[in-house]
């Protein structure tokens, strides 16, 4: 079975630019959550969808926002790009919205210049 | 501050050395997980604890969860090259929202 899957693998795009990521959850998996890992440091949540709502949100700015499809893709937007934007996004995908075991996507690499 | 503090940082060692890296909080959790990620890649779950004083073993990999539930480590026996990457302890603090909480983590390199 496919893993979790995230379109682009990496992304360079300049100050106040918008960026769209994108991400397939494993065959069967309702909840997608999203998290943002900087150089040196683990994982930081930002959203987490679960039957197409959202069910919580992270410490971020209102310039990132996201949504779920009907087939439970995801997508993470963020507006406005800052240099301190520049990180690994990382999908995650889990069969409820329970948090116990979750399942990363190998990321999308942004590099804002 | 860190909801989870790991140590150490960094982690250099040669194939064959044992090692223990650990994941430690004032808090109690109710699971705690550990992944292992690898450059350019996203963490890959490793194992979860959920008993206090719980031992799991994945090969050379020995789990442990501390009897008061607020902290962990992980042991490996015979390090090899293939061990080498970031191993990260992630939390859910017992809610349901899909958030998880990461430590950040111990990256370890093991030389041939």
């Amino acid at each position: 079975d496919a893993g979790v899957t995230q379109s682009p693998t990496h992304l360079i795009k300049t100050r106040g630019q918008h960026v769209t990521l994108r991400c397939s959850p494993i065959s069967g998996h309702k909840s997608v959550s999203w998290y943002q890992q900087v150089l040196g440091q683990g994982p930081q949540f930002i959203f987490q969808y679960y039957e197409k709502e959202e069910r919580g949100r992270g410490n971020f700015p209102d310039r990132f926002s996201a949504r779920q499809f009907p087939n439970y893709s995801s997508e993470l937007n963020v507006n406005a790009l800052l240099l301190g934007d520049s990180a690994l996004y990382l999908c995650a995908s889990s069969f409820s919205g329970g948090t116990r075991e979750q399942y990363f996507g190998p990321g999308t690499r942004l590099t804002v210049t | 501050t860190q909801l989870l503090e790991q140590s150490p940082q960094f982690l250099s060692i040669q194939e064959g050395e044992n090692l223990t890296v650990y994941c430690n909080s004032s808090s109690v959790f109710s699971s705690l997980q550990w992944y292992r990620q690898e450059p350019g890649e996203g963490p890959v779950l490793l194992v979860t604890v959920v008993t206090g004083g719980e031992v799991k073993k994945l090969k050379r990999l020995t789990f442990q969860f501390g009897d008061a539930r607020k902290d962990s480590s992980l042991h490996i026996t015979a390090a090899q090259p293939g061990d080498t990457g970031l191993y990260l302890c992630g939390c859910d603090r017992g809610s349901t929202l899909g958030r998880l909480y990461f430590g950040r983590g111990t990256q370890l390199t093991v030389w041939p």
